[in-house]
């Protein structure tokens, strides 16, 4: 077991450009949660889902702004027509279940310049 | 909609030394989770310590200990014997047991233990 795997480490990108990030949680987990952290903040929530299924979503998460599950395993965040207000670290967790210990991933660094 | 404070942005400790990190947060609901996750330097968030709002009994992790005063809405977190190893970000964070399972995270402390 490695532990949840997010990737890209660090994304810069031009604004206006799409990006994608990807997240494989523990094995066995069903339960994957998205959030976002900018410098001097704590993570804010963005999205979680229950194997497939994406149960909330915050209102963070704009438009622009889409995740998948598909097969209940990995997931991915995709960002479209980038912004610079999009740079931040985005990071992702992952639990066997709503009362047991969230397990995070250690993040994706967007710059959008 | 809950909220959680964290009102020391910066504070350091010699090693060895006892330091106290301050939380408070609020809420309507009564029953639910409260957390201390610590985020060394470029590497993941990990949990120290979790105290669930129903238990009188404070939460103790070896070294880590927590203060949980449910009226006044208070959660400090005590690190004992404090070590280099422990200088890193604590965040503070709360979780309803019921409903939405996100977390809300304080601000977050920087604790820097000096050698």
């Amino acid at each position: 077991d490695t532990g949840v795997s997010q990737n890209p480490r660090h994304k810069i990108t031009k604004r206006g450009q799409n990006v994608t990030f990807r997240c494989d949680p523990i094995s066995e987990h069903n339960r994957l949660y998205w959030y976002r952290q900018t410098l001097g903040q704590g993570p804010e929530f963005l999205t979680y889902f229950q194997n497939e299924a994406q149960l909330e979503k915050s209102r963070l998460l704009s438009d622009r702004f889409s995740a998948e599950r598909p097969k209940g395993s990995f997931s991915t965040l995709e960002i479209q027509r980038t912004e610079q207000g999009d740079s931040a670290m985005y990071l992702c967790a992952s639990s066997l279940g709503p009362q047991i210990e969230a397990f995070f991933g250690q993040g994706t660094r967007l710059t959008v310049v | 909609a809950q909220t959680v404070t964290q009102s020391q942005p910066e504070m350091s400790v010699q090693e060895a030394e006892t330091v106290t990190l301050s939380c408070t947060y609020d809420t309507s609901e009564n029953n639910y989770y409260l957390f201390w996750y610590k985020q060394p330097p470029s590497r993941q968030m990990i949990l120290v310590i979790r105290q669930e709002a129903y238990k009188q009994q404070n939460a103790t992790e070896n070294r880590f200990s927590v203060n949980f005063q449910k009226a006044a809405k208070s959660f400090s977190l005590k690190i004992s014997d404090s070590q280099l190893g422990d200088t890193a970000m604590y965040f503070c964070a709360f979780r309803t047991i019921f409903g939405n399972e996100k977390l809300t995270f304080g601000t977050g402390t920087r604790l820097t233990i000096i050698p």
